[in-house]
């Protein structure tokens, strides 16, 4: 099993605020990396999948990045929102098969 | 098109009952997965299966028990009940081929087994 662990495991901010979290992961045999968000009573929604080191991705407030030689991935959330409270789950992806998921990270944004 | 769909939504089990979670996709999405989801854990791979027929252990597979016939349904059993399997199950479904990589994972709604 390999292990993925998310730092810190709860965050508040205050609406307007900028913040990030960090995805840490085995970095050998590395295939894919999936960042999802779930918000309280619904299923996890996708963000994003990363492959290739060096990557990022940007999805309007929120954007990541991917180190695959030191095994981290890092979300950022720009100006955030009460809407963007959630758990944000990053997961090493097998090549599609064996999916290990972190604990997940809890943002609460304060109005 | 209905995405992942999971039932029943809820369920009260008594210790030693058995049951199955159904779960079907209609994306004609080739792998499916079988999640449980315990509090500050995340989520928990039970089970997966890359298509029709074949299936394979994940990280917390006992206890349970998985088929595959068809590309759409991936039903789980739970034999034997016990209260270690109060949970939320999930079921994702994802596209993955050697010529375009890994594809993300859409999940069901969820079903909330609680074993007394």
């Amino acid at each position: 099993i390999l292990n993925v662990e998310q730092s810190p495991q709860s965050l508040h901010v205050q609406e307007g605020d900028s913040t990030n979290f960090t995805c840490s992961f085995p970095s050998s045999n590395f295939y894919a990396l999936h960042w999802y968000r779930w918000e309280t009573a619904k299923s996890p929604e996708a963000l994003f999948v990363m492959t290739l080191n060096g990557d990022e991705k940007k999805k309007g407030r929120i954007s990541a990045t991917l180190n695959t030689k030191e095994g981290y991935s890092y979300l950022y959330i720009k100006g955030s929102q009460p809407e963007d409270s959630a758990t944000y789950l990053c997961a090493r992806d097998n090549y599609g098969q064996n999916f290990v998921f972190g604990p997940g990270t809890r943002l609460s944004v304060l109005p | 098109n209905a995405g992942v769909t999971q039932t029943p939504k809820f369920r009260i089990l008594k210790i030693g009952q058995s049951m199955t979670l159904q779960c079907a996709q209609d994306m004609n999405h080739n792998y499916m997965y079988w999640y449980r989801q315990d509090p500050g854990m995340g989520l928990k791979l039970i089970y997966y299966s890359v298509g029709a027929g074949i299936t394979d252990k994940g990280e917390v597979p006992n206890g349970y028990n998985v088929s595959r016939s068809t590309t759409e349904d991936f039903p789980l059993r739970l034999e034997l009940a016990a209260p270690s399997q109060t949970s939320v199950y999930f079921c994702a479904s994802s596209r993955w081929s050697v010529a375009v990589g890994t594809d993300t994972q859409y999940f069901g709604p969820g079903t909330r087994l609680t074993v007394l």
